[in-house]
């Protein structure tokens, strides 16, 4: 199975910063990664797909870059609907895996 | 608009059974495969199950192969998830989603059924 390793794991950043999350896989995954946006009581929101595809209607402060095994979410400004917690998923192969989240919080 | 709404979550005794059911809407339903994910409490997201468009082909995390059977009635629009012999770890909101390996990205959600295995 492939491992998912997201860093930090927690954020407490100011609005208007730059954020960066991390996700690291245990093998190679090609471009086979997607960011979601989860908030308290919702369901997960897809902000990026294969690596660097925005979704629609995601504003472009969120990027994504990457591929193989090192992968990154970057908010450009951080906003005050940003706060939540943010996830990777690969879906290079079965199992589909999850990072274990990075909660960013407000400071 | 796409909509996915889950139903059939509840309460029920350890070695019990549930089977959710996910009512989709606003697309081609039989043209996409679907998956299952759930999320422990206070815990983060763990894929389940996949179905392909025509429910022909399945995969499961080792977590639940044998317990737990997805499926799917085009004819309804409607996907499935059968939950038996069900432990306290179980415990968990299932979401269903579109999406799957195939189509790289899982881009609608459901809003969540609750399970709980407690006695």
């Amino acid at each position: 199975d492939i491992q998912l390793t997201q860093s930090p794991s927690f954020l407490s950043p100011s609005v208007g910063d730059r954020v960066t999350i991390t996700c690291r896989a245990s093998q190679g995954i090609s471009s086979y990664l997607a960011w979601y946006q989860q908030k308290p009581g919702k369901a997960p929101k897809l902000l990026i797909y294969t690596a660097s595809t925005l979704q629609s209607g995601v504003p472009s402060r969120f990027s994504g870059s990457g591929s193989g095994t090192e992968f990154t979410l970057t908010i450009s400004s951080l906003q005050p609907e940003d706060f939540a917690t943010y996830y990777c998923q690969q879906l290079k192969s079965y199992p589909l895996t999850f990072g274990g989240g990075t909660k960013v919080e407000i400071k | 608009e796409v909509q996915l709404l889950e139903s059939g979550g509840g309460l029920v005794q350890p070695g019990g059974s549930l089977r959710l059911s996910c009512a989709a809407s606003g697309f081609s339903f039989s043209t996409y495969g679907m998956s299952w994910v759930r999320q422990a409490p206070g815990k983060g997201l763990e894929w389940v199950s996949v179905i392909s468009n025509t429910g022909g082909t399945t995969y499961y995390a080792d977590s639940v192969k044998g317990r737990f059977t997805i499926s799917r009635d085009n004819s309804k629009d409607t996907l499935y998830l059968q939950m038996n012999s069900l432990r306290a770890e179980d415990t968990a909101i299932y979401y269903c989603s579109r999406g799957a390996m195939s189509s790289g990205r899982f881009d609608y959600w459901g809003q969540g059924a609750l399970v709980t295995v407690s006695s």
